[in-house]
């Protein structure tokens, strides 16, 4: 079936330095790519994402890229802060028009003061 | 919180019993999921709704039924609960917002089968 590959599973920065999470999808219809953040206990939060018509995206210290060709696409976090310490998940549609998702197994960053 | 809520928040349970998870919302989205939640696999999903009485499996769905007869509710129910579904159950809601669908997430909910 279709996956997708999340790496690392745990990442170690010192505040300030900068974070890059990767995703490869092996769904060629993927056309929609979120990632999340969920704190301990929380619900997972939506914090950026970006469509198949679009390389790169960027709000604020986050920015996320995609490569169709090579089916992946990654998270970076610039500057970062102890606050940015949480799990983080990718996600990527299946089946364009279904509005159905799957989900890698997330990455929990530590962020070290 | 894209106004969605989940009952109950917390539950236990014995092996074999029945169990019945509630997903409400007050802002008409129509697309509606039901996830869980386990260490090592990230988020799975169980069931999803596209419409009032319309539904469709996810990757996981096996031990579970799901039903909607209103838009707001989405219903989700373990005929008889095993142990390895004692897991954290979130909801979601997702809506096509000109060319988006973001997908937001309920509060979850806590199954424990003992």
């Amino acid at each position: 079936g279709e996956n997708v590959e999340q790496h690392p599973s745990t990442l170690s920065v010192q505040e300030g330095d900068s974070a890059v999470i990767k995703c490869t999808y092996s769904d060629s219809a993927s056309n929609y790519f979120p990632w999340y953040k969920q704190e301990l206990g929380k619900r997972p939060q939506l914090i950026i994402d970006i469509r198949s018509n679009v390389g790169e995206k960027k709000d604020q210290r986050i920015a996320v890229t995609l490569n169709k060709t090579a089916k992946h696409f990654s998270l970076h976090i610039t500057e970062t802060q102890p606050e940015d310490s949480a799990v983080y998940f990718c996600a990527a549609s299946l089946l364009s028009g279904t509005y159905k998702y799957i989900f890698g197994t997330g990455t929990r960053l530590k962020v070290l003061a | 919180d894209a106004g969605i809520t989940q009952s109950p928040r917390h539950k236990v349970t014995e092996t074999g019993t029945p169990v019945t998870l509630r997903c409400h919302q007050t802002e008409n989205h129509r697309y509606m999921y039901w996830y869980r939640q386990d260490p090592g696999h990230g988020l799975r999903l169980i069931h999803y709704s596209y419409g009032v009485k319309d539904t469709d499996k996810g990757e996981v769905s096996d031990g579970y039924s799901v039903s909607r007869s209103k838009t707001e509710d989405f219903l989700l129910t373990l005929e008889s609960a095993t142990s390895s579904q004692t897991s954290v159950y979130f909801c979601a809601i997702s809506e096509s917002t000109g060319g988006g669908y973001e997908q937001y997430f309920g509060p979850g909910t806590r199954l424990t089968v003992t």
